[in-house]
């Protein structure tokens, strides 16, 4: 089957840690994402990339790490440094170039304790 | 800064009902607007993708239609089912990253 994958679907964190969500796929896109999304909002961009070995940060990447060394996968760290880092962490991916429509992984819920 | 807005936020109807989901966006300047399906606590379905330069999408009963120049985009249900019930999203691809910005959803149930 071709698909995303996320993992865990549940984390918990104490306060002061890092943690690190995994985000896989074998679509063979090019181009991955990394979206936030907390209750009752729409959901905004941490990081995306869009070849391996290259990431670009989104419009709330403080507090957070990427990195992109193989093409199937994008893992994300939530540093301690993220503040209010409970919320539900979706990833996504692509082909390149126009029309590149996004398919979404089933999400990571993160709870600080 | 592009933005994304969806209203109503929430919708009832009973079953069997037509409806329509709205969206509009402030910056017009978009590649594509993708209309995605949400179920509490799961990840996102993809329903319908269209391109800057068409007018309208169809997938079964759903019909997508967009307006770029006055900024908004309509998502028509057919004959709703109470399976249908779910946050309906909208999202616009703009800027050379083509990321997607996303509307707060439309919370929908479909009432047997």
């Amino acid at each position: 089957d071709g698909g995303i994958t996320q993992s865990p679907k549940y984390l918990f964190r104490k306060e002061g840690q890092n943690v690190t969500l995994s985000c896989e796929q074998n679509l063979n896109h090019d181009a991955m994402y990394w979206y936030r999304q907390d209750p009752g909002q729409g959901l905004r961009l941490i990081y995306y990339s869009h070849i391996v070995n290259d990431f670009q940060k989104g419009d709330i990447a403080e507090g957070y790490s990427v990195s992109r060394e193989k093409k199937e996968s994008f893992p994300l760290t939530v540093t301690s440094a993220q503040k209010n880092p409970t919320a539900f962490y979706l990833c996504a991916s692509s082909i390149q170039g126009i029309g590149n429509e996004q398919f979404f992984g089933p999400g990571t819920r993160l709870t600080v304790l | 800064k592009q933005e994304v807005t969806q209203i109503p936020a929430a919708l009832s109807v009973p079953e069997g009902e037509n409806l329509v989901l709205n969206c509009s966006f402030t910056d017009s300047a978009i590649y594509n607007l993708q209309w995605f399906r949400q179920d509490p606590g799961k990840g996102l379905t993809s329903l319908l993708l269209i391109q800057s330069s068409q007018r309208e999408q169809t997938s079964g009963r759903l019909n997508a239609s967009l307006d770029k120049s006055s900024g908004r985009s309509t998502l028509y249900i057919a004959a709703s089912q109470p399976g249908d019930s779910a946050t309906y999203l909208c999202a616009v691809s703009t800027g050379s990253a083509r990321q997607l910005t996303f509307g707060s959803g439309t919370q929908l149930t479909v009432l047997p």
